[in-house]
């Protein structure tokens, strides 16, 4: 398959640990990166790779994989990271490249 | 800091041509290091993959668009460009140029500067 699969909607108590997951053949091969994008802004890079966050984001978010699931953790949820959050990653194939549908995060 | 932004007309009549720039600035064009990209997102839905370019002019395009789709750039300008032909009203949406890492051999891939988007409607 060369989709990646995510629940559309997610949420988690304030100051709770929660996991947004992303469901596809490629993140056998492929690591991938994920993204937070809150209304009307451009999306924000968050966490690539097995072990990657950009400068200025919080250490709050982090990454991991599994065979065919890659996901993304907060820990400590805060307001702020109510977003939505999308995978990105490589077809299986390796010939292109594609989101995820995107998770809604609520913060609750 | 490297700023990425998307110019080109707001309105686009069916059938006709989508035509946007991408602006590179505090950053080259030609580093050998990125890939540069397109990214779209229709209201209310998700983000769609739309084509790559590096430097040189080698192109990456998503197979649902490849028949539609040119990416070019313009090293002398330090942009690069997204013509979109024979539009319907499914191809409006707020379109992003963003700043493409490719780590083929590290099986990373990311976008880490995003331009702030520009929307463009299909419309007669």
């Amino acid at each position: 398959s060369s989709e990646l699969t995510q629940d559309p909607a997610v949420s988690v108590a304030l100051g709770q640990t929660v996991r947004i997951t992303c469901q596809g053949d490629s993140l056998r091969g492929y690591y991938a990166s994920w993204y937070q994008q809150k209304p009307g802004q451009a999306p924000t890079l968050v966490f690539y790779g097995k072990s990657n966050r950009p400068s200025g984001i919080p250490d709050r978010f982090s990454g991991s994989s599994s065979g065919a699931t890659a996901s993304l953790t907060i820990t400590g949820a805060q307001a702020e990271d109510e977003a939505d959050y999308y995978c990105y990653s490589r077809d299986s194939g390796g010939n292109f490249w594609l989101f995820g549908g995107g998770s809604k995060l609520t913060v609750l | 800091q490297l700023q990425l932004q998307e110019s080109g007309p707001g309105l686009v009549k069916p059938s006709e041509t989508l035509s946007l720039t991408c602006t590179v600035s505090g950053g080259s064009i030609t580093s050998t290091t990125y890939y540069w990209g397109w990214i779209r997102q229709p209201p209310g839905k998700g983000l769609e993959y739309i084509a790559t370019i590096y430097y040189t002019g080698l192109t990456y395009i998503s197979p649902s668009l490849k028949s539609r789709v040119t990416i070019s750039v313009d090293t002398s300008q330090n942009q690069f460009s997204l013509k979109l032909r024979s539009v319907t009203a499914t191809d409006t949406a707020v379109y992003y140029c963003a700043r493409h890492v490719d780590a083929v051999l590290a099986t990373i891939s990311f976008f880490d500067y995003w331009g702030q988007g520009t929307l463009v409607t299909v419309s007669s």
